[in-house]
C-alpha cells in the first residue's frame, strides 16, 4: 500500500472551490486513489475514486497526474458544510483501507 | 443509500465490565467492519467479517471479540473494559470488493471507559 502526503490543514472561501493535494509516489499501478471526508463526530463517507483517469461525480472531481505520483481533490463550490478531514487512500484491492492524518479542511463564510 | 446503524452514540463502561457494541447495515452486505478511531493514531481496525459467522482479526484485536449470526449485524465484545479501549468506535460495510473499496461507515460509538 503506497503512502499518502497530505498538507495537515487548508482553508478557502464559501463558494469557492477548494482543491486538496495529495502526494502518491510510491504508488504502484493496480492500486487505486480514494477519498473520504469525515466531518465532526459522523464516521467517514466515501467521497470518489480513480484509477488513472479523471473523475467526477456529483461530490468532487479528482484529478490524478499521468504519473500517478499525486492527484488533486476539486470540490467546485465549496460550503461551510464540506468543513472537514479529507482522507487521501492509495490501496490495491484489500480487506481493510488506512486511514492517514488526513487534511482538515475549513470553509470560511 | 445505504444505511449502517450504530446503535450507541456515547456510551460510559465501568473497568471490567463486558460491553456490546452493535451494528446494523441494511444492505445486505457480506463484508462489515470495526476500527477504532484515536486522536494522532488514525482508524485503525479491529476485527473484520467476510460473512454470517465468518472472522478475521484485524491490527489490533486483543482484549475484544467479535460475533455475526446474522449477515445484517456485526458485533463488537469487549470482554473486560479497560481504560486504554475509551475510543471513537466505527463500524463499517461493503459489498464483497470488485477492484475498488467503497466502505459506508456508521456514526460512531464514542466509548469512554472510567
Amino acid at each position: 500500500d503506497a503512502k499518502t502526503t497530505q498538507p495537515p490543514s487548508m482553508d478557502c472561501a464559501e463558494g469557492r472551490a477548494a482543491n486538496l493535494p495529495c502526494n502518491h509516489s510510491t504508488i504502484s499501478g493496480n492500486e487505486y486513489v480514494y477519498w473520504y471526508r469525515q466531518i465532526h463526530s459522523q464516521g467517514p463517507q466515501y467521497i470518489i475514486h480513480g484509477l488513472k483517469n479523471n473523475e467526477t461525480n456529483e461530490m468532487a472531481s479528482l484529478i490524478i497526474t499521468e504519473d500517478r505520483k499525486s492527484s488533486t481533490l476539486i470540490l467546485p463550490h465549496a460550503t461551510l458544510r464540506d468543513t472537514a478531514v479529507y482522507y487521501c487512500i492509495a490501496q490495491g484491492s484489500s480487506y481493510k483501507l488506512i486511514f492517514g492524518s488526513g487534511t482538515r479542511l475549513l470553509v470560511r463564510p | 443509500d445505504v444505511k449502517v446503524t450504530q446503535s450507541s452514540r456515547y456510551l460510559v463502561k465501568r473497568t471490567g465490565e463486558k460491553v456490546f457494541l452493535e451494528c446494523v447495515q441494511d444492505m445486505d452486505h457480506e463484508n462489515m467492519f470495526w476500527y477504532r478511531q484515536d486522536p494522532g493514531l488514525g482508524l485503525r481496525l479491529i476485527y473484520f467479517s467476510y460473512d454470517v459467522k465468518m472472522k478475521e482479526k484485524g491490527d489490533i484485536p486483543e482484549g475484544y471479540s467479535v460475533s455475526r449470526e446474522k449477515k445484517e449485524r456485526f458485533s463488537l465484545i469487549l470482554e473486560s473494559a479497560s481504560t486504554n479501549q475509551t475510543s471513537m468506535y466505527l463500524c463499517a460495510s461493503r459489498s464483497p470488493p470488485t477492484g475498488y473499496e467503497k466502505l459506508f461507515f456508521g456514526s460512531g460509538t464514542q466509548l469512554s471507559v472510567l
